[in-house]
């Protein structure tokens, strides 16, 4: 069975300082990889995803992530952080060897504060 | 419309109660997936329909809990005999099929259900 693990529930950072946000995961097969962002009272917004190609994704927002197979991990990456980064973010997979379509499994979320 | 939505966004009701959520995917989204999301425990994955497949139910966490998708478009989920435990906010996202791309889901705003 697939799942994600974010080890933190909370990261602090200040402003203009560089953030990581951890994510390792579990799958049979090759994984399909996602981050979300959740801010203060919004839904779910799509951040970036990893199917194949370059180890380093990048998505909305400056931020980007990188896949490492041999780590099982996809950290949440940005170079410098803005206060308006604080939010909830989820880190989610898929296995790509189940097509008939297996749902995508959240991990618990990381809340991200950045302090100016 | 433009984007998933849901409703009510909010809904109070009485243990021992029946409530309704209601789902109108993005148009065009084959798939569709409920969610809830509790202070603390993440996004938990309750049920995943696809196309015209027998639905996902596996994350349903009891015989209470129910969904149908009507048409392959709106979706209604049902919780019998609420419980306070029940309280949460129940999301709704949408996507294309997991075999084509993007496939990155569409959340809605989500449903605030409160038992009391």
């Amino acid at each position: 069975a697939q799942s994600v693990a974010q080890p933190e529930d909370q990261v602090n950072v200040a402003e203009g300082n560089p953030l990581t946000v951890k994510c390792t995961y579990s799958v049979s097969g090759n994984p399909y990889l996602f981050w979300y962002v959740q801010y203060p009272n919004r839904g779910l917004q799509f951040l970036l995803k990893y199917i194949t190609g370059d180890n380093l994704v990048k998505g909305s927002y400056g931020f980007e992530a990188e896949f490492n197979k041999s780590q099982t991990s996809f950290h949440l990456k940005k170079p410098s952080a803005l206060v308006s980064d604080s939010a909830l973010y989820f880190c989610a997979v898929r296995d790509l060897s189940n097509q008939a379509g297996t749902a995508l499994i959240f991990g618990k979320g990381t809340t991200l504060s950045v302090s100016s | 419309g433009a984007g998933v939505s849901q409703s009510p966004s909010n809904k109070v009701t009485e243990k021992g109660k029946d409530v309704e959520l209601r789902c109108d995917p993005i148009s065009g989204h084959t798939a569709l997936y409920w969610y809830r999301q509790s202070l603390g425990q993440g996004l938990e994955f309750l049920i995943y329909f696809q196309g015209n497949s027998a639905p996902d139910k596996s994350g349903l966490p009891s015989d209470r809990f129910s969904a149908e998708r009507t048409g392959g478009s709106v979706s209604t989920l049902t919780i019998q005999r609420t419980q306070q435990e029940d309280s949460a906010v129940y999301l709704c996202a949408s996507s294309t099929p997991p075999g084509s791309f993007p496939g990155e889901l569409f959340f809605g705003e989500g449903s605030r259900l409160t038992v009391l």
